[in-house]
């Protein structure tokens, strides 16, 4: 059964549009969600952390969680090149372990 | 240093060597995590420490030995490893295990011949 689901991409994104990076999760009483960025080669490094329903911003980044539907999103705005990289998805599951996902490989085009 | 640290960031070893990967925090935390990274598949929580007492062990197999001594120095004792370990192996810290943020190291890429 596969806790945190991601679509493995890549996800071509054109330089300046707005890129969608998706996720959902079967622990319906998950509380605490969380979008890494991960660089070939490097550690995991927490851009967004989200834990109520809506949206949440902080500069070009905005994550939406929607808990009944058990889905959480990251939306990029002015997508740069150096956004290419792999967004992992990660989920505070009921019994406080933090559950990742595969992960979405994002390119973007110059 | 800032951050997480993790010594070596690249060890290959091979299945009867000893070795010992280590992660220092500098963030003041509390919790510290080791996680295994392979290709293609997501990130695999193993071990659990907060304040230097072991809270989580996911079924990780006795040749993974961990030790934290303090609660800023978190070790990996590795012995009779197998290739299928062969992975990268990350440290992360949070304030507190039940913390929302977690930090990660740079992380050790194992080769096991």
């Amino acid at each position: 059964q596969k806790e945190v689901e991601q679509n493995s991409g890549p996800l071509s994104v054109p330089e300046g549009a707005i890129a969608s990076l998706n996720c959902t999760y079967s622990d319906r009483v998950s509380q605490s969600f969380f979008w890494y960025r991960q660089y070939s080669g490097k550690s995991p490094e927490l851009i967004m952390s989200i834990y109520s329903n809506g949206d949440k911003e902080d500069g070009r980044f905005t994550a939406q969680l929607n808990k009944a539907s058990q889905y959480v999103s990251l939306l990029i705005r002015d997508s740069q090149p150096s956004d290419s990289s792999t967004y992992l998805c990660a989920v505070r599951a009921r019994d406080d372990k933090i559950i990742f996902g595969k992960g979405t490989r994002l390119h973007i085009l110059p | 240093e800032t951050g997480v640290t993790q010594t070596p960031r690249h060890l290959v070893m091979g299945m009867t060597n000893k070795k010992s990967l280590k992660c220092e925090q500098h963030l003041g935390h509390n919790a510290m995590y080791w996680y295994k990274q392979s290709a293609k598949k997501p990130l695999e929580l193993m071990f659990v420490y907060n304040f230097k007492e072991q809270t989580e062990n996911n079924s990780v197999p006795s040749r993974f030995s961990p030790e934290c001594p303090n609660s800023s120095h978190l070790f990996l004792h590795l012995h009779t490893l197998q290739p299928e370990d062969s992975a990268l192996y990350l440290c992360a810290s949070s304030q507190e295990r039940l913390a929302y943020e977690q930090y990660f190291g740079p992380g050790t890429r194992l080769t096991v011949t």
